[in-house]
This record gives structure tokens, C-alpha cells and sequence, in this order.
């Protein structure tokens, strides 16, 4: 596509549920990131994949979180039992397979847990 | 590991005054540098970026940084600053090899007053 893209834009959810999270990056980029961004707060990296594989998924921040990728193009990031500090902007982004190339962002998913 | 830290959290300048916002980083190695820039309800979008070369690089809307290794700096500035500034920026690396990750600080947001 022309950008990444992001869905939902929005997700309010009631704490305790589950939610999955879409990114779809720029088509032939390889790198693909997950960041999030609390009110307040800097970018928190969250996994990093190359192609399908995750090299770094340190910043995951408890086993509530998961992320796959599938075809080296589409991503979701899984939250099990929501809880409330989950609330954020969830950030995804890619880049092409070339060293020292920018990542492009999307627009992100807003998501608050209640 | 690298990291990065962006010096104040809020920066408020007069419309037409100097921007400068810091940047510094540490990494064992000269990483790749960039400078993204977040609008209000929006994603990011990059201003300008360092790989190699010349160390003072100039990037969109008038904005210029400049490398300097003594110092591990990547300082953001603009002549002259406008309205539409009003964002919030972030400073990132990337390491030279080895990997694509992006390390983002945690952000400066800049207030232009009238």
C-alpha cells in the first residue's frame, strides 16, 4: 500500500477482554516495529520482526502481549485480559531491508481499556 | 546498548525566535540519526536524518541538525520558528549494522507562543 495502515484507528474495551491489534505495512518492506506511546510518554519499543521472525521482542512488556506476522507483510499485536495501564497509542512501523533507511509510521491505533 | 536522551520535555519559544531542541545519544559505535516530528493527532513523520557524510544535514520545514561524534549530539534547530512548529519531536538511532532497530527518546514538545 502507500502507507502503513492501522485498524481499528479506535478501540475502547472493557478490562479483562482481549483485543488484537492490525498493521499492514508498506508493501516489500521487511522491517516491521511495534511501539507504544502512553499520554505523557515517549515512543516504549515494544517487538521489532524482520521478515516473520521476531529478532527482539524485549520490550514486550508482560506475557499479556503478543505479536505475529504473517506472508513478511501483516502484523497484530494481541493483548489477553486488558487492563487499564494498557491504555496507549499502540505505534506501527516499517522499513525497507536497506541499512540506515527511516521507518515509516502509521497513524496508530488509539486504545482505551475501561 | 544504545540509547538516547532528549533534554527537556516541554521547550516554548517566541514565534520567530531560534528552536533548539537536544539530542544526545550513547552508543558504542557512531549510529544512524534521525529526527521525527509528531503533529497532534498524528502519526510521525521524519524531518531529516544522518548516515553518513556531511555532518550538518538539513531536513523539511526549515529545520537542520548537525552531527557532532565529540559530543554525541544530534541537536535540532531552526532559524526561525512558526506556528505550525507546535509538535512534539523525537530524536532516534539506529545502529550502523547488525540490525534495524529504532530507539526513540522520549520526545520534546515544542510550544511557539504568538
Amino acid at each position: 500500500g502507500a502507507g502503513v495502515s492501522q485498524s481499528p484507528s479506535n478501540k475502547v474495551t472493557e478490562k479483562g477482554k482481549d483485543v488484537e491489534l492490525r498493521c499492514d505495512p508498506i508493501s516489500g518492506h521487511t522491517a516491521l516495529y511495534w511501539y507504544r506511546q502512553s499520554l505523557g510518554q515517549g515512543l516504549e519499543f515494544l517487538i521489532y520482526f524482520q521478515g516473520n521472525s521476531a529478532p527482539d521482542k524485549s520490550g514486550l512488556p508482560s506475557d499479556r502481549f503478543s505479536a505475529e506476522r504473517t506472508g513478511g507483510s501483516v502484523s497484530t499485536l494481541t493483548i489477553q485480559r486488558t487492563q487499564q495501564e494498557d491504555s496507549a497509542v499502540y505505534l506501527c512501523a516499517s522499513s525497507s531491508q536497506t541499512v540506515n533507511t527511516e521507518a515509516f509510521f502509521g497513524q496508530g491505533t488509539r486504545l482505551t481499556v475501561v | 546498548a544504545q540509547s538516547v536522551t532528549q533534554l527537556g520535555s516541554h521547550v516554548s519559544v517566541s514565534e520567530g525566535a531560534l528552536v533548539l531542541l537536544r539530542c544526545n545519544y550513547s552508543s558504542s559505535v557512531p549510529p544512524y540519526l534521525f529526527w521525527y516530528v509528531q503533529y497532534p493527532n498524528q502519526g510521525l513523520q521524519l524531518l531529516l536524518k544522518y548516515t553518513t557524510g556531511a555532518t550538518l544535514v538539513k531536513g523539511i520545514n526549515g529545520f537542520e541538525a548537525e552531527f557532532k561524534k565529540s559530543e554525541t549530539s544530534f541537536h535540532l534547530t531552526k532559524p526561525s520558528a512558526h506556528m505550525s512548529d507546535a509538535a512534539e519531536y523525537f530524536c532516534a538511532v539506529m545502529p550502523p549494522s547488525g540490525g534495524f532497530k529504532t530507539i526513540f527518546g522520549a520526545g520534546t514538545r515544542l510550544f511557539v507562543k504568538a
